[in-house]
């Protein structure tokens, strides 16, 4: 059981350019989240979605986009990155909206 | 809309003494609340949660937390702490019934001297 896969682990990525983080959970979870995380600021929500085909924005949703074609995977997007978007990403998972979220092990981006 | 605050940005104890953190938040109705750790260069994982009922709550690694609605917290407690719990500790809250859209607070670093 490899609970919340997140990849890559690190990219490096220059102004402009579009990267599509990945998160897949084989947990058969319905609901899925997107945070960053910066130094001073703890995390904060992205997108989140309550099962496929089904997303909404959180409290930090512009420059980037979510999709939920399947349960399984939550695939994050930065259509033209900007250096303000260098962060650590975080996706999580869990059952149902009572259910405490599982975390993968991030992804650690940065742009130049 | 809901807020975390954790007072404290870095906590220095000795090993085998105790340990609490301190977690505030803002919202109006029962919040869902939660306490998470983070190693470095890993994920969160949960030690424990409230949603309801008894207000002191056991998690793993011998954490314990107490909500207390008069004061709106939701503090962290150890009564011994061990070298391996240095890390960084965050306090969230999900409101709206959903505990998918978390606000956390920004995080308290414990180091622990041996």
């Amino acid at each position: 059981n490899a609970g919340v896969t997140q990849t890559p682990k690190f990219q490096v990525l220059k102004t402009g350019q579009s990267m599509t983080l990945q998160c897949a959970q084989d947990m058969n979870h319905e609901y899925m989240s997107w945070y960053r995380q910066d130094p001073g600021m703890g995390l904060r929500l992205i997108h989140y979605s309550v099962g496929a085909g089904i997303t909404d924005q959180g409290e930090v949703p512009n420059g980037y986009n979510v999709s939920r074609s399947t349960t399984e995977d939550f695939p994050l997007r930065l259509l033209s990155a900007a250096p303000s978007q260098t962060s650590v990403y975080f996706c999580a998972s869990s059952p149902g909206p009572r259910e405490p979220q599982h975390f993968g092990d991030g992804t650690r981006l940065s742009i130049l | 809309a809901q807020s975390v605050t954790q007072p404290d940005i870095h906590i220095t104890v000795s090993e085998g003494a105790s340990l609490e953190l301190r977690c505030n938040y803002s919202y109006g109705a029962t919040p869902y609340l939660f306490w998470y750790v983070q190693s470095p260069g890993q994920g969160l994982q949960l030690l424990l949660k409230y949603f309801s009922g008894d207000t002191l709550v056991q998690g793993i690694k011998g954490f314990e937390a107490e909500f207390k609605r008069s004061q709106s917290s939701f503090n962290l407690r150890k009564p011994s702490v061990h070298w391996s719990d240095a890390a960084e500790y965050f306090c969230a809250v999900g409101a709206g019934g959903t505990a998918s859209k978390l606000t956390f607070g920004t995080g308290t670093r414990l180091q622990v001297t041996l």
